[in-house]
């Protein structure tokens, strides 16, 4: 479909491995987001891609949280050395431009991350 | 900085009543405001959007909102509410200027549609 794609949609791993989460945005949609859903959190910011400008990573809860934009169009999310408290739904967005934020983002269906 | 309060984690309503959800923000800036739903299991799809031209603004499913600046709310309603309304229903809040792009997002309200 055309919509914002992530892999996988859910994911179960024992405590202490690493992760990676994929997002495949809207076909030219510039700017990408990553939020964490989770319980006791609500929906939070973690990072945001606007073209090749640097990365607004303001919202990464700690440094094992990494992500990175390859062209311009995929993201991947890492979680590093993995905890309980990581387990989450993480959702990725994606809108035409970052600088007109009158866009709207539109969202994937998340990836369910389970931390035994 | 921007935030958001939605009054009400829980609201139910019978079927063709109408539903009203509460939003309200805070900005340093003029805002841009978004209400957004989620089914279980899937991510948040795009009721309406606020961008600074008409304060009434309407989305799909039949839904509205009035952005009223003198009391910081944007309130989401629907006249007649329909089983498939059931769902989280969230707020959100961005900047209009070149400050932070991403949204932030309320606490949610979970409503439920009794037959």
């Amino acid at each position: 479909g055309a919509g914002v794609s992530q892999s996988p949609s859910n994911k179960v791993t024992e405590k202490g491995k690493d992760v990676e989460l994929r997002c495949d945005p809207i076909s030219g949609h510039t700017a990408l987001y990553w939020y964490r859903q989770s319980l006791g959190q609500g929906l939070e910011f973690l990072i945001y891609f606007q073209g090749n400008s640097a990365p607004d990573k303001s919202g990464l809860p700690s440094d094992r949280f990494s992500a990175e934009r390859t062209g311009g169009s995929v993201s991947t999310l890492t979680i590093q050395r993995t905890q309980q408290e990581d387990s989450a739904v993480y959702l990725c967005a994606s809108s035409l431009s970052g600088t007109g934020v009158r866009q709207p983002q539109h969202f994937g269906d998340g990836t369910r991350l389970s931390i035994l | 900085a921007q935030s958001v309060t939605q009054l009400g984690s829980h609201v139910s309503v019978s079927e063709g009543a109408l539903v009203l959800l509460r939003c309200n923000y805070s900005s340093s800036v003029p805002p841009y405001l978004f209400w957004y739903v989620q089914y279980p299991n899937q991510g948040l799809q795009l009721l309406l959007k606020y961008t600074s031209a008409a304060t009434l603004v309407k989305g799909i499913n039949g839904f509205e909102a009035e952005f009223k600046k003198s009391e910081t709310s944007f309130h989401l309603t629907k006249p007649s509410a329909h089983m498939s309304d059931a769902a989280e229903y969230f707020c959100a809040v961005s900047a209009s200027d070149t400050g932070r792009r991403a949204l932030t997002f309320g606490s949610g309200t979970r409503l439920q549609v009794q037959p």
